[in-house]
């Protein structure tokens, strides 16, 4: 009955190569967030979508895409893999009109 | 934009002994404020957020907060530590329902036995 999940837990890859994330939540949440924890602890947001549609986007490289085929679901894909986008990323979803947001585990990502 | 600052990077503290870790946040009208822990290698958990009301905000594990809007600190506080209670802890804050967190730095409570 976890609440917000992620896979994988961890991902190792190559420079170069394409990778995906995914995010579920069983919350009934209608809005979801990915944030990247970088190697100094810091966590900064990077997306967040409402009902399916990207509401934020931050400065983030065009190699990530996020992606929500549903409400449940919000899946975060690179391109071409490099070696400073490795970090720790972060899920979290919330319920309009509610101020608190629930986290995934986390992904590691090390890309060497 | 909002923005959090965490004092300390490390506090390291006895076991059995009090703790505070320091959060102040940018002024703005009205604030969401948060506590997460994070245990090595795990995800991040509540602790305790003020939204309204009372300033005095208890949370999980015996953690309590207290919301200061003059001088817009929300510092985390603990009577009385365990080794259990050593983690990562960041303060988060928000000033709109749906909006992303901002997040301060972390502060590492290193609890020694």
């Amino acid at each position: 009955d976890t609440a917000v999940s992620q896979t994988p837990k961890y991902l190792v890859t190559q420079m170069g190569n394409d990778k995906s994330i995914k995010c579920e939540q069983n919350l009934g949440h209608d809005t979801m967030y990915w944030y990247k924890q970088d190697s100094k602890k810091f966590l900064k947001i990077m997306f967040s979508y409402n009902n399916k549609e990207l509401i934020i986007n931050e400065t983030v490289p065009n190699r990530f895409s996020p992606k929500s085929p549903d409400k449940a679901h919000l899946n975060l894909h690179i391109n071409s893999l490099e070696l400073g986008d490795s970090a720790v990323y972060f899920c979290a979803s919330s319920f309009h009109g509610e101020e608190t947001q629930y986290f995934g585990p986390g992904t590691r990502l090390l890309v060497l | 934009a909002q923005s959090v600052t965490q004092l300390d990077s490390q506090v390291p503290v006895f076991e059995e002994a009090p703790v505070e870790l320091r959060c102040n946040y940018s002024s703005s009208v009205s604030v969401y404020l948060f506590w997460y822990v994070q245990y090595p290698n795990q995800g991040l958990q509540l602790l305790l957020k003020y939204l309204s009301g009372s300033t005095l905000v208890k949370g999980i594990n015996g953690f309590e907060a207290e919301f200061n809007k003059s001088q817009t600190s929300f510092h985390l506080r603990k009577p009385s530590v365990h080794i259990s209670d050593t983690a990562e802890y960041f303060c988060a804050v928000s000033d709109q329902r749906n909006t992303p967190l901002v997040f301060g730095k972390g502060t590492r409570l290193s609890v020694i036995a």
